[in-house]
This record gives C-alpha cells, structure tokens and sequence, in this order.
C-alpha cells in the first residue's frame, strides 16, 4: 500500500524566516496531495492542496510543489508567523481510484520569537 | 454552514467492551472517512464509505468496522477492546472523496481511552 515519509519531525525557525517540509509518498497511482496544519487539541485543516497535473500551487504565505517523477511534494511557508506554529500533515491519496489518505508522521513547526 | 460533527467528544471504556462511533458530515457531503490519530503512529486511514458503500479499508483488523446510512452519517464499531484502541478517531467528509479530489474536512474527534 501507499507509504508516506515526512521530514523533520520537528521544524524550529525564526519568525520571518521561510520553512519547508519534506514529503515522499511511494504509490505512483496517487493523484491528490493535501496539507493539514492541526493545532494543540484542534482538528486537522486543510491549508493547501495540490493535484498530480499540477507542479505548484500558491496561496499568499504557503506554497507547495509537486514532482511526480521523484514522488515527492514540498510545503513551504515564507515570513513565518507565531501563529503558524503547529503540527503539519502531508498526505497522498490511496491510489488513483480509491479514496481515503495516507498521512505522514507530521512536522511540529515552532516558530522563535 | 455546520461543520462535521462527531459524538461523543470522549469516551472510556474497559477492555473487551464495545463502542460506536457518529459522524455527521457536512451537508451534501456523501464521502465520510475514518482515521485513528495517536502519538506514536499518527493519522492512519482505517475505511471510507461512498453512499452507504464501503470503497476503501486501511489495514485494522476486523474489530474495527463501520457503515453509512441513507443520510450520509456513519458509525465506526470497535468491538472487543484492547488498551492499545485508545486513540483520538476523526472523520472526515468530502463531497466526492478523494477519488474526485475534493478537499476533506474534519470533526473534532471522539476521544476513547481504554482501561
């Protein structure tokens, strides 16, 4: 079945510097990529998304790329925020045809002050 | 707009019982997916159902089940507890599913600790 592999488990940078989280997923047939920010003792949001026909994606301070051939996507966040502390989740579809996620372990993103 | 809502919030029950699992999902969503969240392995899919059809299932054993009704809510059983089913469970709704690439979005979780 579909494996994801997330990495660093754990992200510390300095607000206003840029951070980026790594993902590789190993089944070829996925076809959808979200990334959820879940903060302490809240449920996971979708922060970005992006498809298999799609190389990158843009939404103000976030970003995510996509390179099927390598099969692996990337999350980043530029001029990071106190309030984007949490942990992050990449995720790849189950296959092209059925539905359900796989996760990656998450990145637990501090920002310093 | 209401949101995916799952009942109850927190659960605890004694090994070798059973519980089930509600999830309402948001209004004219017909994809709901279960996944169970804990510290060591994270969020792992356990199954997804597709107007009252189960279309996927993670790899949980058999104690773990689910279904959906003609409203589109679902109920996740666990039967037969062990401490280790202790866990945050989520679901999710999605209009399509993945399959469609739809965004999901999820409730707050029902939390069961197993004594």
């Amino acid at each position: 079945g579909e494996n994801v592999e997330q990495h660093p488990s754990t992200l510390s940078v300095q607000e206003g510097d840029s951070a980026v989280i790594k993902c590789t997923y190993s089944d070829s047939a996925s076809n959808y990529f979200p990334w959820y920010k879940q903060e302490l003792g809240k449920r996971p949001q979708l922060i970005i998304d992006i498809r298999s026909n799609v190389g990158e994606k843009k939404d103000q301070r976030i970003a995510v790329t996509l390179n099927k051939t390598a099969k692996h996507f990337s999350l980043h966040i530029t001029e990071t925020q106190p309030e984007d502390s949490a942990v992050y989740f990449c995720a790849a579809s189950i296959g092209g045809g059925a539905d359900g996620l796989t996760f990656g372990k998450g990145t637990h993103l501090i920002i310093q002050p | 707009k209401a949101g995916v809502t799952q009942t109850p919030r927190y659960l605890i029950k004694t090994r070798g019982q059973q519980v089930t699992l509600s999830c309402s999902p948001i209004s004219g969503h017909r994809s709901v997916s279960w996944y169970q969240q804990t510290p060591g392995q994270g969020l792992q899919f356990l199954f997804e159902y597709f107007s009252e059809t189960q279309r996927n299932k993670g790899n949980f054993p058999g104690r773990f089940s689910g279904r959906q009704f003609s409203n589109s809510r679902s109920e996740m059983n666990v039967s037969t507890l062990e401490l280790g089913d202790s866990a945050l469970y989520l679901c999710a709704s999605s209009r399509q599913g993945q399959a469609m690439n739809t965004e999901a979005f999820f409730g707050q979780g029902t939390r069961l600790t197993v004594v």
